[in-house]
């Protein structure tokens, strides 16, 4: 079955490390996006790629860094400099720039 | 700046009836829309969208209208049924020739009673 992939589904991390969110997608999408939920709000955009090896910051890049090695995968580095790093984490796909965008199932990080 | 915006952040609607979900934006480089469903820790799951230079568009019981005038959208699900009950988010696309971005509104949780 063709979809994305998040893992893991729930991840525990101690304050000052930093953590990396997978994000794997066998749908031949060109683009992939990373958003974060917080309660109450929106999607907001972290970073997003349109190809392979190259990625641009969203509107919350500060304190993530992502790689984009290959065209199935998109990881998200949430480094010790993110001052409110828990949050629901979404990665998405799209075939090209202008198509819809298809969600994966989201990582919930939760730093203690 | 909240360039979408979903004012009313629940809405109870009984089975069989109409629910209408409404969506403000302010930013005219916007050239498309969606509207996506989302469960508790699930993912958002893709489930209209229109183009701005259409007014409607429609797929089964779920119509998205769009006044661009007004910068105004709406999507009206009829007849709605429980399995409808979600947090519905709208997002609006601005392409820059390049790269393609999503601005989402906060949500509006649709609640279907029997």
């Amino acid at each position: 079955d063709g979809g994305i992939t998040q893992s893991p589904k729930y991840l525990f991390r101690k304050e000052g490390q930093n953590v990396t969110l997978s994000c794997e997608q066998n749908l031949n999408h060109d683009a992939m996006y990373w958003y974060r939920q917080d309660p109450g709000q929106g999607l907001r955009l972290i970073y997003y790629s349109q190809i392979v090896n190259d990625f641009q910051k969203g509107d919350i890049a500060e304190g993530y860094s992502v790689s984009r090695e290959k065209k199935e995968s998109f990881p998200l580095t949430v480094t010790s400099a993110q001052k409110n790093p828990t949050a629901f984490y979404l990665c998405a796909s799209s075939i090209r720039a202008r198509g819809e965008q298809f969600f994966g199932p989201g990582t919930r990080l939760t730093v203690l | 700046d909240q360039q979408v915006k979903q004012n009313s952040p629940s809405l109870s609607v009984q089975e069989g009836r109409i629910s209408i979900l409404n969506c403000d934006y302010t930013n005219s480089m916007f050239d498309y829309f969606l509207w996506y469903k989302k469960y508790p820790a699930e993912g958002p799951t893709f489930l209209i969208s229109i183009s701005s230079i259409k007014d409607k568009n429609e797929d089964g019981r779920f119509t998205v209208f769009l006044n661009k005038s007004a910068k105004h959208l709406s999507l009206h699900i009829v007849p709605s049924q429980p399995g409808d009950s979600a947090v519905y988010f709208c997002a609006a696309r601005r392409y820059t020739g390049t790269a393609s971005k999503l601005t989402f509104g906060t949500g509006t949780r649709l609640q279907v009673t029997l």
